[in-house]
């Protein structure tokens, strides 16, 4: 069965400290694709990144990296020099990369990350 | 170029009251996404649209929630009766297609059921 899993349900840390956030997932497929979304106090969710079951390379974009370790079905996100304004609920989410009705949308539960001045 | 627009934003209705949510999804986008989202909760996807067509509508409740999307542009999500336990923020989304797409959120209509 499709799963993800967030363990981490807050995560609080100090302006300009490294974090970690986790994302577990579960999949019979071979084909999938994993998303990272934002979603800020307003409430709109905005998308981060996707990355596709075939492609672990790591990536970077200016203070976030993710690592996509299927090995142990990973795909965690980290914030460097954290600031205040990544303080939000951060989801991580799994799609089924068939385009059928049978293709499953699923989202974790989220990591509530505050951000300390 | 607009984002996914939904309305109301906010709606306050007493339990056994019929309420519709509208959504307008960006121009172009063949897939809809209808989610709800509870307190502290991911969003869980009630139905998905490849155009006018619901291709997975498996965690509707059916018995009270009904959806449309008749020209495959805008969509409206009903539920009547409405039970206390739907209090929740109902997300439409969009993207181009199925599967590997990112999808664009609207801001949510926030419902509570007294």
């Amino acid at each position: 069965a499709q799963k993800v899993t967030q363990a981490q349900t807050e995560i609080s840390v100090v302006e300009k400290e490294d974090v970690t956030l986790d994302c577990v997932y579960e999949t019979r497929d071979t084909t999938y694709y994993l998303f990272w979304y934002k979603q800020p106090p307003s409430g709109e969710l905005v998308f981060l990144i996707r990355r596709n079951s075939f492609d672990e390379q790591n990536e970077i974009s200016g203070r976030y990296s993710w690592n996509f370790q299927k090995s142990t079905s990973s795909f965690n996100f980290t914030i460097t020099a954290s600031q205040v304004v990544d303080s939000a609920v951060y989801f991580c989410a799994l799609s089924e990369a068939r385009y059928s009705s049978a293709s499953k949308i699923i989202f974790g539960s989220g990591t509530r990350l505050s951000i300390r001045p | 170029e607009a984002g996914v627009v939904q309305s109301p934003r906010y709606k306050i209705i007493e339990k056994k009251q019929p309420v519709a949510f509208w959504c307008n999804p960006i121009s172009g986008h063949n897939t809809l996404y209808w989610y709800r989202q509870n307190l502290g909760q991911g969003p869980e996807l009630l139905i998905r649209y490849e155009n006018e067509e619901a291709v997975d509508d498996s965690q509707l409740p059916k018995d009270r929630f009904s959806a449309e999307r008749l020209k495959g542009v805008d969509s409206t999500l009903k539920i009547q009766p409405a039970e206390l336990g739907d209090s929740a923020v109902y997300l439409c989304a969009s993207s181009l297609a199925s599967g590997s797409y990112e999808q664009y959120f609207g801001p949510g209509t926030r419902l509570t059921v007294t």
